[in-house]
């Protein structure tokens, strides 16, 4: 199975701050990546699709980027809302597996 | 509205059975692969299983390989997961997701199944 592997584990910001994650995968993946937020007691949401792609409805402080093996998800400016873990996922190949997430705090 | 719902969760003891359905509205739930994902108290999401649109194949997690079976019932617009053989460690909240081109979207709310004597 392909390793996904995201740092940091966690990460402590402040409101307007713009923060990176990264996630690295054990083998190329092309741009087969997903990003998903996941807010205390909530089911996880697709953020963006395809390393980049935004998802619908989702605001546009998200980026992401990255090919291959190396990818990041920015945010900026955060908002109270955005207080989550992120999660990385690869759709590359069979099983789908996830990083292990990290954890935005105030 | 594309929405997913899951249900069947609970108590149930070391070796014991549950079964988890998943209701599928606002969308062509037959024209979709389905996935069902767990989240451990305070861990990560692990994928569990897959199950194509007409339900011929189906793939599993090594750790519920030969325990869990997934199913679907495309008329009634719900997927099904049978576990039994439950060990503590299959303690989590299970999440089903529908498989588009974009990623897993949506997903259910979960429901929690705890294995304890």
């Amino acid at each position: 199975d392909i390793q996904m592997t995201q740092s940091p584990s966690s990460l402590s910001a402040s409101l307007g701050d713009t923060v990176t994650i990264t996630c690295r995968a054990s083998q190329s993946i092309g741009n087969y990546l997903n990003w998903y937020q996941q807010r205390p007691g909530k089911a996880p949401k697709l953020l963006l699709f395809t390393a980049s792609s935004l998802q619908s409805g989702v605001p546009s402080r998200f980026s992401g980027s990255g090919s291959g093996t190396d990818f990041t998800l920015t945010i900026g400016s955060l908002q109270p809302e955005d207080f989550a873990t992120y999660y990385c996922q690869q759709s590359h190949t069979a099983p789908p597996t996830f990083g292990q997430g990290t954890k935005v705090e105030i | 509205e594309v929405q997913l719902v899951e249900s069947g969760g609970g108590l149930a003891q070391p070796g014991g059975s549950l079964r988890l359905s998943c209701a599928a509205s606002g969308f062509t739930f037959g024209t979709y692969w389905m996935h069902w994902v767990r989240q451990a108290p305070g861990k990560g999401l692990v994928w569990v299983s897959h199950i194509n649109t007409i339900g011929s194949t189906t793939t599993y997690a090594e750790s519920v390989k030969g325990r869990f079976t997934i199913s679907r019932d495309n008329a009634k617009n719900t997927m099904y997961l049978q576990m039994n053989s439950l060990r503590p460690d299959d303690t989590a909240v299970y999440y089903c997701a529908r498989e588009t081109s974009f990623g897993f979207d949506p997903w259910g709310p979960g429901t929690l199944v705890t294995v304890s004597s």
